[in-house]
């Protein structure tokens, strides 16, 4: 099976601008959630999807926010970019999201806001 | 609260020693879920292991094992005989579960950073 992917791998944005960025899970998998990760803040969870509906959300402002499509693929959208969301985002899936299964993630997207 | 702390910083090792990463958690819950993730430079996130806070018994798999000791909340990790391919990042992380159900939330540690010298 294919793991997860993640596009596009690399973003630089200029502040105020908006970026969207797309998260493809593992065949099957219908659990989709996303992690920012920053050299100060370290890992932190910012939603997770399941099913097209938000299931549970991190602490984080409204700027972010994110939606899943009907083939479980997901895109999570920061809005009027700020310095300080420069970051590695990523997403994991995992398989039926009921349980604390094992989520799997995906490469990345490393964003740089200038 | 719910948190993972993960002390070590950074850890530079000779290759072929053996080291212990250390993982500390606290929760209310009963029923938990454990994690390790290795994150090498490339950034992907890479599943290791998953415990489940019923099972206490140590797992071994090839040169790396793990030791979960529900009366400390510790769940640490052996690599033996370290090579340079270990040099990576390597995250602890505790299910979030609000004692049922699954919250798509995992909790992490800051990450201890690995180096392996030749």
């Amino acid at each position: 099976k294919a793991g997860v992917t993640q596009t596009p791998r690399y973003l630089i944005k200029t502040r105020g601008q908006q970026v969207t960025l797309s998260c493809s899970p593992i065949s099957g998998h219908r659990s989709v959630s996303w992690y920012q990760q920053t050299p100060g803040q370290g890992l932190q969870f910012l939603f997770e999807y399941f099913s097209e509906t938000q299931r549970n959300k991190g602490n984080f402002p409204g700027r972010f926010s994110g939606r899943q499509f009907s083939n479980s693929r997901s895109e999570m959208n920061v809005s009027t970019l700020e310095l300080g969301d420069s970051a590695l985002y990523l997403c994991a899936s995992s398989s039926t999201g009921t349980g604390p299964e094992t989520q799997y993630f995906g490469p990345g997207t490393r964003l740089l806001v200038l | 609260a719910q948190k993972v702390t993960q002390a070590q910083t950074e850890i530079s090792v000779v290759e072929k020693e053996d080291v212990t990463l250390d993982c500390v958690y606290e929760t209310r819950d009963t029923t938990y879920y454990l994690f390790w993730y290795k994150q090498p430079p490339s950034g992907e996130l890479v599943f290791l292991i998953r415990r489940n806070s019923f099972d206490e018994q140590n797992e071994i798999s090839g040169r790396y094992s793990w030791n979960f000791q529900k009366s400390t909340s510790s769940f640490n990790f052996t690599i033996t005989a370290s090579q340079v391919v270990d040099s990576a990042v390597y995250f602890c992380a505790l299910s979030d579960s609000h004692g049922s159900g699954n919250t798509g939330k995992l909790i992490f540690g800051q990450g201890t950073t690995l180096q392996v010298k030749p």
